[in-house]
C-alpha cells in the first residue's frame, strides 16, 4: 500500500540556519499539506497546496516559511531562518478528491539549538 | 473559526471495559469529522470518518449535530487499542484538518 514518506526523520540545526524538510506524497494525490506538533501540544495546520499553489495557510506560516513542489513528486517545506520555537515534529500529508481523508507521513523531528 | 475539543488527555480502562473518547467541535458550516489514531512510534492513521458510518476495529462514532459531538466508542477495549487518539474536523474537500488535543487511551490487562 502506498505511503507518504518524509526525510530526514530527525534534523538538528542551529538557530538562524535554513532547513528544508522533504516529503514524497502518494503519487496520485492532488492535495498536499504540512502540519506541525510542538511537544505536548496539538497538531497544528501550517499550509495546504493544490494545483501548484498555496490554497490555505495558517498564521503560523509566516514569511519565514515556504513550500515547493519542485519536480512533481517531492513536496518541501523550507524554514529560512530557524528559531528555537520552530522545534517540533513536522508532518506532511496528502489527499485526493472526492474524499477529505488525509494520509500522513511519519514526521520529521526538527530540533533548533 | 473551527475548533475541536477533547476534554480528556488520558483515559485508562481495563481490558474488556467499554471505552468512550469524547470529542466536541464548533464549526459554522457542515463539517466532516474524523478520528485519527497514533500507535506508539507510528504515523497518524485514519481510524474513522463520519460520512462512512462504518465500524473499524470495533470502534464506532456518531455525529451528533445537536450536541456538536463526535464521540468514539468501543464496547470492549483490547490492550492493542492503547494509543493516542485525535479527533479532527474539516470543511470542504482539500481543506485543512483542525485537530483536538488528543486523548491517550491506556488499556490495562
Amino acid at each position: 500500500e502506498p505511503e507518504v514518506t518524509q526525510t530526514p526523520s530527525h534534523q538538528v540545526t542551529q538557530m538562524g540556519q535554513e532547513v528544508i524538510l522533504r516529503c514524497v506524497p502518494i503519487s496520485n494525490h492532488l492535495y498536499f499539506y504540512w502540519y506541525r506538533q510542538i511537544l505536548g501540544q496539538k497538531v497544528e495546520f501550517l499550509v495546504s497546496f493544490y494545483n501548484n499553489e498555496i490554497s490555505e495557510k495558517s498564521e503560523i506560516f509566516d514569511d519565514q516559511f515556504s513550500v515547493e513542489r519542485p519536480d512533481g513528486s517531492n513536496f518541501t517545506l523550507k524554514i529560512r531562518s530557524t528559531k528555537l520555537e520552530d522545534s517540533a515534529m513536522y508532518f506532511c500529508a496528502s489527499g485526493r478528491p472526492p474524499g477529505n481523508e488525509q494520509f500522513f507521513g511519519p514526521g520529521t523531528r526538527l530540533t533548533v539549538l | 473559526a473551527q475548533r475541536v475539543t477533547q476534554p480528556e488527555k488520558l483515559l485508562s480502562v481495563f481490558k474488556g471495559a467499554p471505552v468512550e473518547l469524547k470529542c466536541n467541535y464548533s464549526y459554522s458550516g457542515s463539517p466532516e469529522l474524523f478520528w485519527y489514531v497514533q500507535y506508539s512510534r507510528q504515523r497518524l492513521q485514519l481510524l474513522l470518518r463520519h460520512i462512512s458510518r462504518e465500524s473499524i476495529k470495533g470502534f464506532t462514532a456518531d455525529l451528533n449535530k445537536g450536541e456538536t459531538s463526535f464521540h468514539l466508542k468501543k464496547p470492549f477495549a483490547q490492550e492493542e487499542d492503547s494509543a493516542m487518539y485525535y479527533c479532527a474536523l474539516s470543511g470542504n474537500a482539500g481543506n485543512m484538518l483542525t485537530f483536538g488535543g488528543g486523548t491517550r487511551l491506556m488499556v490495562k490487562p
